[in-house]
């Protein structure tokens, strides 16, 4: 089956900093999803990418669909102790069921104030 | 605006004991909903998914079942609970046809610990 891989597994920076994570996948998707989830908390959508090459942000976040269609990346700026959380990325790949997503492992993100 | 809800919040269950869970979905009609299950504060499993009442696809063999008696009401069960069934449950909604379809939306989820 289709299968992503999210990058790095976790992260430990300093309030202030910015953030990159990724996601890449060796076929072809045609949708790139990405999740916060707080502690205790279902998760909650970020941003939603339909175009390869598309750039969207949402306040500090600011996620893009690569160009090969297999990989996207988000990244936030200026970290506050409230991004703390678990990141997904997910995806519809090319021939995928059209009520189903895949979903990344999630990068793990704690800021230090 | 859509909202979705989950019952209950957390829930302890002996081994061997029935499990019941809830998610209803408000605000929309003829959503595509999902149960997952996520251990240890990672990776998300789907469980079931259904396209409509009394449609349920099931995506990994096991003790649990999922049934839809109403369009927007989406229920978890299980006859007898393994301690392995312990995790967060978690149940989500996407429109049924509409460009963004692939969007699925969580609910706050369900802590069952099986002892």
């Amino acid at each position: 089956g289709q299968q992503l891989n999210q990058s790095p597994q976790s992260m430990f920076i300093q309030e202030g900093e910015d953030v990159s994570m990724n996601c890449t996948s060796s076929s072809i998707f045609n949708t790139w999803l990405w999740y916060k989830q707080d502690p205790g908390e279902g998760p909650v959508l970020l941003i939603a990418l339909y175009k390869a090459g598309e750039l969207t942000s949402n306040g500090r976040l600011t996620a893009q669909f690569g160009i090969t269609r297999k990989d996207s990346f988000l990244n936030i700026s200026a970290s506050i102790p409230s991004d703390v959380g678990i990141y997904f990325c997910a995806g519809r790949g090319s021939g995928g069921s059209n009520y189903k997503l895949t979903f990344g492992k999630g990068t793990l993100l704690t800021v230090n104030p | 605006s859509q909202t979705i809800h989950q019952w209950p919040a957390t829930l302890v269950q002996p081994v061997g004991s029935p499990l019941s869970l809830e998610c209803t979905v408000e605000g929309t009609s003829n959503p595509n909903l999902y149960w997952y299950r996520q251990a240890a504060g990672r990776g998300l499993q789907l469980l079931f998914y259904s396209v409509g009442i009394g449609q349920i696809s099931s995506e990994v063999p096991q003790n649990l079942s999922a049934s839809r008696p109403q369009d927007r009401q989406f229920i978890l069960s299980s006859k007898k609970l393994l301690l392995s069934d312990s995790g967060f449950y978690l149940c989500a909604w996407s429109a049924r046809t509409s460009r963004f379809s692939y969007e699925q939306y969580f609910g706050p989820g369900t802590r069952l610990t099986v002892t």
